[in-house]
């Protein structure tokens, strides 16, 4: 079975902290995401990966940033993090030439 | 671009009663289908796809799922359901380069 993990289950961080969000797939995928998931609002992508040291823009790349220096590895980072960033943030990985995404547990960020 | 639309946020359905959830998606030019169903604090996991092959695709817990191109639908069904599957479950349609997500069905099976 494909196996996602994050760093973290739960974070609580104050206003104005550097993040470091961090997950590992262990299936030698190649395409690396990170949503936020907001309870009305659904998934939204925050940024993608296709390969190491690639990354794309989502839909909300506002105020992150990402890093993937491993294929293993994509990291997410709020470089000042603010109370409008409170939520769950999930990590998925998918196969190159596969379809479906598989996901991590989740990390249920808290900024106050 | 590519829509995912779940009309019902909600769904409450006794135990053992039967349920629909209904999804529908914009454009149906190669387009291959998911559901995933994400339990309280957790992470998405997948429940059952349509990549191509027959319409009617079912899930090891009693799920299924029909691809129906002509009304750009992916319905999911369940004849009887558990307390168990109380959830919320997302639709989502894969595009070769995007990933796209409906805002998700809460169900509450109520004993």
């Amino acid at each position: 079975d494909v196996k996602v993990t994050q760093s973290s289950r739960y974070l609580v961080k104050r206003t104005g902290e550097k993040v470091f969000l961090e997950c590992v797939q262990d299936m030698d995928h190649e395409n690396m995401f990170w949503y936020r998931q907001d309870p009305g609002l659904g998934l939204r992508l925050i940024y993608f990966s296709y390969d190491v040291k690639m990354k794309e823009k989502g839909d909300i790349p506002e105020g992150y940033s990402v890093s993937r220096e491993k294929k293993e590895r994509f990291s997410l980072i709020l470089e000042s993090a603010s109370t409008n960033q409170t939520s769950m943030y999930l990590c998925a990985s998918r196969g190159q030439g596969h379809y479906e995404q598989y996901f991590g547990p989740g990390t249920r960020l808290t900024v106050t | 671009a590519q829509s995912v639309t779940q009309l019902d946020s909600q769904v409450p359905v006794f135990e053992e009663a039967p349920v629909e959830l209904r999804c529908n998606y914009s454009s149906s030019v190669s387009v291959y289908l998911f559901w995933y169903v994400q339990y309280p604090n957790q992470g998405l996991q997948l429940l059952l796809k349509y990549l191509s092959g027959s319409t009617l695709v079912e899930s090891i817990n009693g799920f299924e799922a029909e691809f129906n191109k002509s009304q750009t639908s992916f319905h999911l069904r369940k004849p009887s359901v558990h307390i168990s599957d109380t959830a919320e479950y997302f639709c989502a349609v894969s595009e070769p380069d995007q990933f796209y997500f409906g805002t998700g069905t809460s169900l509450t099976v109520i004993p």
